[in-house]
């Protein structure tokens, strides 16, 4: 089957840098999404990676590895307001069709 | 202004009652998708559709059923079928095959 897996919490220091690991195990993947989420809200999209390498989208960056299934967000300069709830997606082709498994989700916490 | 609509934001039923769960979008987008989360955990996927009048089951399609008439429209319907129906569920849209998934307020559904 289809499996994302992330470390459940992360606490981190207001201004400080932190790194949300995914490694998955797909079939038919494509590409990596991340996506924020606030306590009782909608996710929203942070970051993209189709290729290997680093993506860097401002305070937020991504990395890829399709050879070791593997990929991580890159928090930079921690504010209060990053404290959330962060998901990794697979971008899966399957018989034609595009679907979206994600990961189980880090909640990071933002400590002053 | 272009967005995704669910509603109603809150939803209570009593065991044994089917439910539908409304999303519309006005962004244009191809693509429409459901989700379920439970409190904690990440976003699982139930149906999800490219196109009007198809759509396919996602990891979690039993006790749901949806439907796709209009491009605009994606309802969800959870049947009595369904043994724990109590989660927050998610719709989203996005542009075939683009990375980014644009998510609905949510509906939160509590079945006593």
């Amino acid at each position: 089957g289809q499996s994302l897996e992330q470390p459940s919490e992360v606490t981190a220091v207001e201004g400080a840098i932190v790194q949300i690991n995914c490694t998955y195990q797909t079939s038919g993947f494509y590409g990596l999404s991340w996506y924020q989420q606030h306590d009782g809200g909608a996710p929203t999209f942070l970051s993209y990676n189709a290729l290997d390498g680093l993506e860097e989208t401002g305070r937020f960056s991504s990395f890829l590895s399709r050879s070791d299934s593997y990929g991580y967000l890159l928090l930079q300069e921690l504010q209060m307001k990053d404290s959330a709830s962060y998901f990794c997606a697979a971008l899966i082709l399957t018989g034609g069709y595009q679907k979206v498994t994600f990961g189980t989700g880090t909640k990071l916490q933002v400590i002053p | 202004d272009g967005g995704i609509t669910q509603s109603p934001k809150y939803l209570f039923r009593k065991e044994g009652q089917n439910v539908t769960l409304s999303c519309e979008q006005n962004l244009n987008h191809d693509a429409m998708y459901w989700y379920r989360q439970d409190p904690g955990q990440g976003l699982r996927l139930i149906y999800y559709s490219q196109i009007v009048n198809d759509f396919q089951k996602g990891d979690i399609a039993e006790g749901y059923s949806v439907s796709r008439e209009k491009k605009e429209s994606f309802p969800l319907t959870v049947t009595s079928a369904q043994k724990n129906p109590t989660a927050f569920y998610l719709c989203a849209s996005s542009i075939n095959r683009d990375r980014e998934q644009y998510f609905g307020p949510g509906t939160r559904l509590t079945v006593t």
